[in-house]
């Protein structure tokens, strides 16, 4: 089974920390997602990864950064967290041949619940 | 505009009954795919069901059946005999792009589904 893993499942912090959420994934998947989810907008897109090293902006990429220096870990990084990024944190992958599952679809983490103070 | 709409925030259906959980999705593109995901209280989104564009029969997957318009750009998710572990958030999502390219889901807002005893 894929195992989709975030390293925190609750998170407090304070207005203005910098603030790490990790994702490491054990299916050797190239692409890598971070998506937001709040209540009656449903999941958003943050960041996403083709490859190492390689990144691209979502739909809402301000306030976050990302890195992906090795290809089973993606991490997304708030550099001075706000209170408007109190939020739920949902990383996903999936492999690049998406044909390989036959239906394409993404495997997701627990999530990652965050709170801006 | 938004890409995946589902109108219902939240839903009730009594145990053993059947229920319908609307989706309708707007792209130009010819090749795309459907996705709905359940989303338990514990926070894991669990994929259910694909539908893509240029499959001929309805997708179903043991009690889930996605009813699939495509002329009306509808894919509403059908649960038969709801029991009460289906009470969760229940998301649908598109793939606007073929299969194999780069590609990313993009979700709906969600319906909650309350199923009573």
């Amino acid at each position: 089974d894929v195992k989709v893993t975030q390293s925190s499942r609750y998170l407090v912090k304070r207005t203005g920390e910098k603030v790490f959420l990790e994702c490491v994934q054990d299916m050797d998947h190239e692409n890598m997602f971070w998506y937001r989810q709040d209540p009656g907008l449903g999941l958003r897109l943050i960041y996403f990864s083709y490859d190492v090293k390689m990144k691209e902006k979502g739909d809402i990429p301000e306030g976050y950064s990302v890195s992906r220096e090795k290809k089973e870990r993606f991490s997304l990084i708030l550099e001075s967290a706000s209170t408007n990024q109190t939020s739920m944190y949902l990383c996903a992958s999936r492999p690049r041949l998406a044909r390989l599952t036959n239906t394409g679809e993404l495997f997701f983490g627990e999530g990652s619940r965050l709170t801006v103070l | 505009a938004q890409k995946i709409t589902q109108t219902q925030p939240g839903m009730f259906v009594q145990e053993k009954e059947a229920v319908t959980l609307d989706c309708t999705y707007d792209t130009s593109d010819p090749s795309y795919g459907l996705f709905w995901y359940k989303q338990p209280s514990s926070g894991e989104m669990i994929f259910l069901i694909y539908q893509g564009s240029y499959d001929q029969q309805n997708a179903t997957e043991g009690r889930y059946s996605l009813n699939f318009q495509k002329a009306r750009k509808s894919a509403n998710l059908v649960i038969s005999a709801s029991q009460l572990g289906d009470s969760a958030m229940y998301f649908c999502a598109m793939r606007e792009a073929p299969m194999d390219s780069s590609y990313k889901l993009i979700f709906g807002s969600g319906t909650r589904l309350l199923v009573r005893p």
